[in-house]
């Protein structure tokens, strides 16, 4: 399968624990972006990533948020102490940055803050 | 800022059915248009985009949507639904150099065989 994949598809944590999701873009694509939705929304655009600098970030994303992009391939995204507001679907995509730009999305991480 | 409005939250058809579902956004420039579906249990995927050209185009499944510029409006249409079309769809719209999509809240559709 050549799509977009990220690990875990589901994660449950406790509130105040940290969590980290994966991740793994299209290979030939440079340009990698994390979205969150949540219940009756649209996602919402939380970061982006062209290679491995990360070039923009959501209002979105607490301090409490990072994300990371090392060699360009797959990303991760942290969060720190999680809250219970923080129980969301959390969307990879990725796209190859030059023609549409289409971006293909992942599967999505959802998590669930007791 | 950019933002994306979809009119209908939910709307239910009968097989055979037209459809409609509307999307107006707002945003000054030049934007690039998408409607993503999502079926049940899946992920989202593209069903059709517009950057330039022709303001009526073509997707997969037999959908289509136009671009109305002097309505900032990018209305999704097909003229016979199936069941298999009950999916939630997003409207979705980028203007920045980044390319981050600004979705509507979606819309789901149910058909109902």
């Amino acid at each position: 399968d050549t799509g977009v994949s990220q690990n875990p598809r589901h994660k449950i944590t406790k509130r105040g624990q940290n969590v980290t999701f994966r991740c793994d873009p299209i290979s030939e694509h440079n340009r990698l972006y994390w979205y969150r939705q949540t219940l009756g929304q649209g996602p919402e655009f939380l970061t982006y990533f062209q290679n491995e600098a990360q070039l923009e970030k959501s209002r979105l994303l607490s301090d409490r948020f990072s994300a990371e992009r090392p060699k360009g391939s797959f990303s991760t995204l942290e969060i720190q102490r999680t809250e219970q507001g923080d129980s969301a679907m959390y969307l990879c995509a990725s796209s190859s940055g030059t023609g549409s730009g289409e971006q293909f999305f992942g599967p999505g991480t959802r998590l669930t803050v007791l | 800022a950019q933002s994306v409005s979809q009119h209908n939250h939910h709307v239910i058809l009968s097989e055979a059915a037209s459809l409609e579902l509307g999307c107006n956004y707002s945003y000054g420039g030049t934007v690039n248009l998408f409607w993503y579906v999502q079926y049940p249990g899946q992920h989202l995927q593209l069903l059709l985009k517009y950057f330039s050209g022709d303001p009526l185009v073509k997707g997969i499944k037999g959908f289509e949507a136009e671009f109305i510029k002097s309505k900032f409006s990018f209305n999704l249409r097909k003229p016979s639904v199936q069941w298999s079309d009950t999916a939630e769809y997003f409207c979705a719209v980028n203007g920045g150099s980044q390319g981050n999509l600004i979705f509507g809240k979606g819309t789901k559709l149910s058909v109902k065989p």
